[in-house]
């Protein structure tokens, strides 16, 4: 079945430098979705990539979609402590009644002030 | 985007009993919710779809006469973990699809088991 797989697992930084978690799936997605979990909460919706080489910006945060639609990636420029938490990426398999959401492991990030 | 209602958020039982956990969505009628349980520092496993009106579809793995879902309304999914041990303990999420272009998943606050 459809893997969806999530580098690295873990990630201490600085507060100010940057971050960045890379996503690859197995096979090519129709869309990629990001999420964020503070610790001790539970994942929230962040954006959605639908086309290739597609590239949105909230922020601080860049997201991009490879041309392959296999691969996604996550930048945060100059981490703040309110960034702390897990980020996952998440492809669609099946369509209709079928549909549901691959998680990848996520990305652990934590940020030192 | 969605608001998605889970009931209760942290709740504590014997081994042998069973739980339920409510799962509501409050902003629009949903025919498909999920279920997911993640481990601490572990990522998001799916364990079932849960389908108005019909019966759950299960994960492979998933015991389907452990974790019973119920899906009686278009806002209301409950998972009732029955005899349930301490290997049960886990945080437990439900979802729902917004049905837009490309189903977001809007999740809800989640609800913490532990069995002692």
């Amino acid at each position: 079945g459809q893997q969806v797989m999530q580098i690295p697992q873990y990630q201490h930084v600085q507060e100010g430098e940057d971050f960045t978690t890379y996503c690859n799936s197995s096979t090519t997605l129709s869309n990629i979705q990001w999420y964020k979990q503070r610790p001790g909460g539970h994942p929230v919706f962040l954006i959605q990539l639908v086309k290739s080489g597609e590239v949105k910006k909230q922020k601080r945060l860049t997201f991009q979609f490879g041309e392959a639609k296999k691969n996604s990636s996550l930048h945060i420029t100059a981490t703040q402590t309110t960034d702390v938490g897990t980020y996952f990426c998440a492809g669609p398999v099946g369509g209709g009644s079928n549909y549901k959401l691959t998680f990848g492991k996520g990305t652990l990030l934590t940020v030192n002030p | 985007g969605a608001v998605v209602s889970q009931h209760p958020s942290w709740v504590i039982c014997k081994s042998g009993t069973s739980v339920k956990i409510e799962c509501r969505s409050l902003d629009f009628q949903a025919t498909t919710m999920f279920w997911y349980r993640q481990f601490p520092k572990k990522s998001l496993m799916l364990m079932a779809t849960s389908n108005e009106g019909s019966k759950a579809t299960y994960e492979q793995g998933v015991e389907k006469d452990k974790f019973l879902i119920n899906h009686a309304s278009l806002t209301l999914s409950t998972l009732t973990v029955t005899s349930a041990h301490p290997e049960d303990s886990s945080f437990y999420i439900c979802s729902v699809s917004s049905g837009l272009a490309g189903n977001t998943i809007y999740f809800g606050e989640g609800s913490w088991l532990t069995v002692v």
